[in-house]
Order: structure tokens, then sequence, then C-alpha cells
């Protein structure tokens, strides 16, 4: 079946620009995950949504970043006034669903993002 | 704080040549333990999940191992399509909530034919 996918994969933007990144999981996933992977560094968790609970924003490095899930499914991670230091590359996952016993994340491609 | 420390950093082995890597951790109580393999450009890919120690799983040429303070990754007669970056990560035991999943910086594995 399809698996997790993002547009765009890569983006080059202006600095101070806003970007939209878009993520559209695994249909039935319940659970997603947005990234953030650095050269040479660890992924970095962002944010999380699981169903119709309030998400887990406590990765979020600034008020610049934000992140919405629609209808429980495609989710778009907004970046304002993107600085230098924004440039990685923007993975998202999702699982089947969480529970006692976390469940494998599956991830997409990921979006390199640039920031001139 | 959950910390993941992987080594090495890299490793270069000749084909057919075996090895491991490690996964070192520090949690407060550990939900479970996760192998991923990730390709340049491309997100990472699930191998195995661990939950208790003593714990092994097995897929090809891969095993993964599991004790209270670390996991192996065994590597038997690998080929050069094995050549990848090997992430761990590991879940923290917790009431309500998500429990972060903490990645370590990985383990860049290349295989010479």
């Amino acid at each position: 079946g399809a698996g997790v996918s993002q547009s765009p994969s890569n983006k080059v933007t202006e600095k101070g620009k806003d970007v939209e990144l878009r993520c559209d999981p695994i249909s039935g996933h319940t659970a997603l995950y947005w990234y953030r992977q650095s050269l040479g560094q660890g992924l970095e968790f962002l944010i999380y949504f699981q169903g119709n609970s309030a998400p887990d924003k406590s990765g979020l490095p600034s008020d610049r970043f934000s992140a919405e899930r629609t209808g429980g499914s495609v989710s778009t991670l907004t970046i304002q006034r993107t600085q230098q230091e924004d440039s990685a590359v923007y993975l998202c996952a999702s699982s089947l669903h969480f529970g006692r016993v976390q469940n494998e994340q599956y991830f997409g491609p990921g979006t390199r993002l640039t920031v001139t | 704080e959950d910390q993941v420390t992987q080594s090495p950093e890299a490793l270069r082995l000749q084909e057919g040549e075996s090895s491991s890597l490690n996964c070192s951790y520090t949690v407060s109580g550990l939900r479970g333990l996760f192998w991923y393999r990730q390709d340049p450009g491309k997100g990472p890919e699930f191998l195995f999940t661990l939950y208790s120690a003593g714990e092994e799983k097995e897929k090809e040429r891969l095993k993964a191992t599991l004790t209270k303070k670390e996991s192996f990754l065994h590597i038997t007669a690998p080929k050069p399509e094995d050549s990848a970056t090997y992430l761990c990560a590991v879940q923290p035991q917790g009431s309500g909530g998500y429990q972060k999943v903490t990645f370590g910086t990985g383990t860049k594995l290349q295989v010479i034919p």
C-alpha cells in the first residue's frame, strides 16, 4: 500500500519568507509526528498528533513553527519568517495508534529545506 | 533526560565480514527500543522493536539484542546493499500522554564488495 508521502521534496527559500510543508500519512494511522534532522544530528522531535486529542507541541523550537492536522489525516508544518538555522530535512511519520505499547513509526522521504 | 549513544559513528566492512553496532541508552524505564535503517535521501525504515532485556529479533542478516543498558545490532556476512545509516531510538515508560521517542545519531555502515 501507499506509504507516508511528503511535499515538496526540496524547498529553497529566502530568509524571512514563510514555508509550508505537507505530510500525507498512511491511511488509517491515527498518530502523526514531525521531526527535524540536521546534518550529523539525531532526529529532533517537533510535534505529535493523536486522533482528536490536543497535539503535543513541546518540541517546536520557537513560535515561528506551527502545525495543524485537518480531518485527522493530512498535516501541514508551517515555518514563519524562516532563518538560516531552519535549514534541515523535515521528516513526517505516522503510526497505527498510540497505546500502552508504542507502535513503530513509518517515515516519509522528508522535505529538504534550504534557507538562503 | 533520556539519552541514546550509538557507536561507532562510522564502520567500514568488507563483504562477508560480520560485526556489531552498539546502542547505549539511559531512560527512566524502557517501554521500547527501536532500530531503523536510513538510506541517503530517504526517511528511516523500521527494522525492529525490542521491549525487554534478553529479547532478540532477527531479519535476514540482522539480529538485534537488548540488555538493560544497551542494544546491539549484529550483522552477519554483510552485503553491499546493507550499506546505510542505522538508527537506534528509545521510548520511556510513562503514564498518560505521549512519551517522546529519543533517537541516536546513528552508525553509518559501508560494506565494500
